[in-house]
């Protein structure tokens, strides 16, 4: 069965420190990870998409992807309260569908 | 930028009764994916539409049923409601085409609640 791991968390890091949250999954097949960012009660928002391996920056964040280890992780840099919220790491699937992990807890104290 | 449009919003119903929740995709996108998301759990994907034709099929109860019209808007009905099957339905779209790599961009979501 195909399957996302996440450490479901909580994640705790003080204002602008670097949060940094992972995720690994089982089907090598897989060539698209997403990163969503969900608030309680929301959607889900992407915010960070990765198809190569290296690293991908898009402003504070930067989405790493290691094809060989099946890892994706993501980076959060200066975090901020408004940060806080549960992130999603998604796989790709092979007709088009996600596979989610089960979430990150992040908790950004000011 | 136009987003995807869910309706309704909350839905509350009974036991045994029937749900229909309805999609509108972002303006261009060719793909509708459905979601559903019970309490602390992450989504589970239920089923997709390509150019609507279904594309693929996840966990979707067979009480449960979708299609996806000519204005490629989409709609989820739900037969014979169980208390379980409360929770949020997410609705997302993308635009697939060769060196895409599918970016699923999601609706808001409407909270079901079976009594």
């Amino acid at each position: 069965q195909k399957e996302v791991e996440q450490n479901s968390g909580p994640l705790s890091v003080p204002e602008g420190a670097i949060a940094s949250l992972n995720c690994t999954y089982s089907d090598r097949v897989s060539q698209s990870f997403f990163w969503y960012r969900q608030y309680s009660g929301k959607s889900p928002e992407l915010i960070m998409s990765i198809y190569s391996n290296g690293d991908k920056e898009d402003g504070r964040f930067t989405a790493q992807l290691n094809k060989a280890s099946q890892y994706v992780s993501l980076l959060i840099r200066d975090s901020q309260p408004s940060d806080s919220a549960t992130y999603l790491c998604a796989a790709g699937g092979s007709q088009g569908n996600l596979i989610f992990g089960k979430g990150t807890k992040l908790s950004v104290k000011p | 930028a136009a987003g995807v449009i869910q309706s309704p919003r909350h839905l509350i119903k009974e036991k045994r009764e029937t749900a229909t929740l309805k999609c509108y995709p972002i303006p261009r996108h060719d793909t509708v994916y459905w979601y559903q998301q019970g309490p602390g759990q992450d989504p589970q994907f239920l089923i997709s539409f390509y150019e609507k034709m279904q594309s693929d099929k996840g966990s979707i109860p067979d009480r449960f049923s979708a299609q996806q019209f000519s204005d490629y808007h989409s709609e989820l009905n739900m037969s014979s409601l169980e208390l379980g099957d409360s929770a949020l339905y997410f609705c997302a779209s993308s635009l697939i085409n060769l060196g895409s790599y599918n970016e699923q961009f999601f609706g808001p979501g409407t909270r079901l609640t079976v009594l």
